[in-house]
C-alpha cells in the first residue's frame, strides 16, 4: 500500500531556532518527492521537489534531503521566522501514473514563538 | 502565486441546498483536480481531468459531480448538501509534463448546517 507517514505530527520551536521535519514513504515506482507549505486557511504551495537522483534541494532557508534507498526525506528549517508557522506536508508522485498521481501525508504543524 | 482561483473562500449553507464550487486556472493546464481536506488529515483526491470533456472519480467516494466544458474552469457541484460535506475543498491543477508540479488555489471552506 502506497503511504506517506510524517513526523513529529506537530512541533513548537522559538523564533531564529533550527528544526527538521521528517518523512517516511512506500510509494512505488516512485517519481518525485515534494514540500508543501500550508498555511491555516490555504492551498499548499510548493518548497521544493527532488527527483530519484537528488539528494539535496535547497529552497531560501528551506533544505530537503532525499535517500530513495531507505525511502526517507527530510525537511531542515533554518533560523526560522514566525511566518514558517504552517503546516508541511511531505507528497510523493507516482511515476506510474499519467494523472500524476500524488500521495500526500498528514503533515507537521510547526508553531514558532516569538 | 499560481494563477488558479477558487470562490467562494467561505461557504455557509443549509442541509438540503444545491451548491457549485468555482475553480479557475490561467496556465493553460490540461490536468485539474480536486481534493477534500479535513482538519489535521491529508488531502484526499474525489475528482480529476485530464482535458476538456474528460472527469473522473478520485480515490475518495464523494457525492459531488465535476465538469470540465472549458480549459480554465472545472466547477464541482453539490445537489444536496448535508452536514457530512464539511469540509475543506482544494482545486489544483497541473501541465501533465515532467514532474508533473500541481498548482493549488486557496481552497473553499464549506459548512453545512
Amino acid at each position: 500500500k502506497n503511504q506517506v507517514e510524517q513526523s513529529p505530527q506537530s512541533l513548537i520551536i522559538l523564533e531564529g531556532k533550527n528544526c527538521t521535519l521528517q518523512c517516511n514513504y512506500t510509494v512505488s515506482p516512485f517519481s518525485n518527492l515534494r514540500w508543501y507549505k500550508q498555511d491555516t486557511g490555504r492551498g499548499p504551495v510548493s518548497l521544493t521537489i527532488m527527483t530519484f537522483s537528488e539528494n539535496t534541494k535547497s529552497n531560501g532557508r528551506y533544505t530537503a534531503t532525499l535517500d530513495a534507498d531507505t525511502k526517507q526525506s527530510s525537511l531542515h528549517i533554518t533560523a526560522s521566522q514566525l511566518s514558517d508557522s504552517a503546516s508541511y506536508i511531505c507528497v510523493v508522485a507516482d511515476r506510474g501514473s499519467t494523472l500524476g498521481r500524488l500521495y500526500f501525508g498528514r503533515g507537521t504543524q510547526l508553531t514558532v514563538w516569538p | 502565486e499560481a494563477d488558479i482561483y477558487q470562490t467562494p473562500r467561505y461557504l455557509v449553507i443549509g442541509t438540503g441546498k444545491k451548491i457549485t464550487l468555482e475553480c479557475s486556472q490561467t496556465m493553460g493546464h490540461d490536468k485539474m483536480y480536486w481534493y477534500q481536506q479535513d482538519p489535521g488529515m491529508e488531502l484526499h483526491l474525489i475528482h480529476y481531468s485530464y482535458g476538456v470533456n474528460s472527469t473522473e472519480k478520485g480515490d475518495l467516494s464523494s457525492e459531488s459531480t465535476v465538469s470540465r466544458i472549458r480549459t480554465e474552469h472545472f466547477p464541482l457541484t453539490l445537489e444536496s448538501a448535508r452536514p457530512s460535506h464539511t469540509s475543506q475543498y482544494l482545486c489544483a491543477s497541473s501541465a501533465g509534463t515532467g514532474t508533473y508540479e500541481q498548482y493549488f488555489g486557496p481552497g473553499t471552506r464549506l459548512t453545512v448546517t
